[in-house]
């Protein structure tokens, strides 16, 4: 059974770059069942999808951030990490790291981090 | 870019009826790569279907998802209390975005 966890700060301030981390345990990130992504979601609101990563390094990306956001993974660590620059308040967010999205019959999510942008 | 409408946006219903929620996409679908997840407050979402109509590991057979093309539709066939939830379809076919739709909210 996988478990997700996100890590990162919770406060970031306007014009700087966020960086969040998904640490993977009971599996590995070097497996063809899953893609591994990000996706957010603003108080009160939808959800957002932001990106995925294949363990390959292949990444997609929503184009409405495309510029502002890197996914990379590090499988020595079983980690995926999102990295998204010159936030506003608009990127105030829980943010999830899931295995999305779906290849197969089940989905692993982590339980979330939220992040505020403010001065 | 694909937009998917889901209607109604708040279902009113009590334990024991049908729900029917729809979702709409503004171009085709492989109906490989639509899927259905419910969310409840505060808890991150969960999968319930993945390509339009096959259940998830661990889901109920009282949901059902159909449909094929541009109109999908998820079936909760007798709503048990734990089902109250807001409910999104996304699509996740070969370009992305892969984006959700708006949601559903059933409530009591």
């Amino acid at each position: 059974q996988l478990q997700l966890q996100e890590s990162g700060p919770g406060l970031v301030k306007p014009s700087e770059t966020l960086s969040l981390t998904c640490t993977v345990s009971g599996g590995s990130v070097s497996t063809n069942n899953y893609y591994w992504g990000w996706v957010r979601q603003a108080p009160g609101k939808g959800l957002e999808w932001i990106g995925s990563i294949y363990f390959t390094g292949y990444t997609y990306y929503s184009p409405s951030l495309k510029s502002r956001v890197t996914l990379s993974i590090d499988t020595s660590k079983d980690q995926f990490s999102l990295t998204l620059s010159d936030v506003t308040a608009a990127d105030t967010a829980v943010y999830y790291c899931a295995t999305t999205p779906p290849t197969i019959a089940d989905d692993y999510w982590g339980q979330g981090i939220l992040l505020s942008v403010s001065s | 870019e694909i937009v998917l409408t889901q209607s109604p946006g708040t279902l009113s219903l009590s334990p024991g009826e049908r729900a029917t929620l729809s979702c709409r996409a503004s171009q085709f679908i492989s109906s490989r790569f639509l899927a259905w997840f419910q969310q409840k407050s505060g808890q991150p979402p969960r999968l319930l279907i993945y390509g339009a109509s096959s259940r998830a590991t661990g889901i109920p057979d009282r949901f059902s998802g159909s449909g094929s093309g541009t109109d999908f539709t998820l079936t909760i066939s007798r709503l048990e209390p734990e089902d109250f939830a807001v409910y999104y379809c996304q699509q996740y076919g070969n370009s992305p975005p892969f984006i959700f739709g708006p949601g559903t909210k059933v409530d009591f």
